[in-house]
């Protein structure tokens, strides 16, 4: 599995735009970006995926870099119900059904 | 709501002893895995089934096992218990072989061994 790295945690003012980094600088060719959160006592949540072309939802932005070494997931306009652990994950073999959690992000919104 | 259930909720144990945890999977589902998240930790992968085979499995001894029902929902049966053991044990389901897809996380059972 491709190995991301992200920070720790990140602070965002409340409706103001999120953006969540992550590197995975080993990425191969066929790998998916995925993006999952988890707000505090509930299971993950996906939020949106991507190749190599940026991508878009309800939820959220997803900003893939050229060299596909980094995304940005960006939440738009953050709201206090957005504080969560945000997961960046490349599964294995571009596979959607093993995930390999690492730490995450704690992003925490305040008013 | 994903509608993916768990069950119990919370569970407490000793050490030693065994335990099964149900998962509901959402309708039209073929595929469930599980997961083990400790506390302050992110989700470590268990195990998958698919069609009520296992379909790969994380770096768990085997004293961890389960089974998926031909309904696809699924149980995961520890055996003698260990103090680390103790987590919140998520199943997610989804549905395999069309392409991409998210998988479905239940709302977890936690699972404490005293």
């Amino acid at each position: 599995d491709a190995k991301t790295t992200q920070p720790t945690s990140m602070d965002c003012a409340e409706g103001r735009a999120a953006n969540l980094p992550c590197n995975h600088s080993t990425i191969s060719g066929n790998e998916y970006v995925y993006w999952y959160r988890q707000i505090h006592s509930q299971g993950p949540q996906y939020i949106i995926h991507g190749l190599k072309n940026n991508e878009t939802n309800e939820m959220a932005s997803l900003i893939i870099t050229e060299d596909r070494k980094s995304s940005t997931l960006i939440l738009p306009h953050a709201t206090l119900r957005d504080t969560a652990v945000y997961y960046c994950i490349t599964p294995y073999g571009g596979a959607t059904n093993k995930l390999i959690f690492g730490t995450g992000t704690l992003l925490a919104v305040q008013p | 709501e994903t509608g993916v259930t768990q069950s119990p909720t919370h569970l407490i144990k000793t050490r030693g002893q065994q335990v099964t945890l149900r998962c509901s999977s959402q309708s039209g589902h073929n595929t469930v895995s599980w997961y083990q998240q400790a506390l302050g930790q992110g989700p470590q992968f268990i195990f998958q089934y698919y069609r009520e085979e296992e379909n790969g499995r994380g770096n768990f001894p085997p004293r961890f096992s389960g089974l998926q029902f031909p309904n696809y929902s699924s149980e995961l049966n520890v055996n003698a218990l260990e103090l680390d053991d103790s987590a919140l044990y998520l199943c997610a389901s989804s549905l395999k072989g069309k392409g991409h897809n998210e998988q479905f996380f239940g709302p977890g059972t936690r699972l404490t061994v005293l």
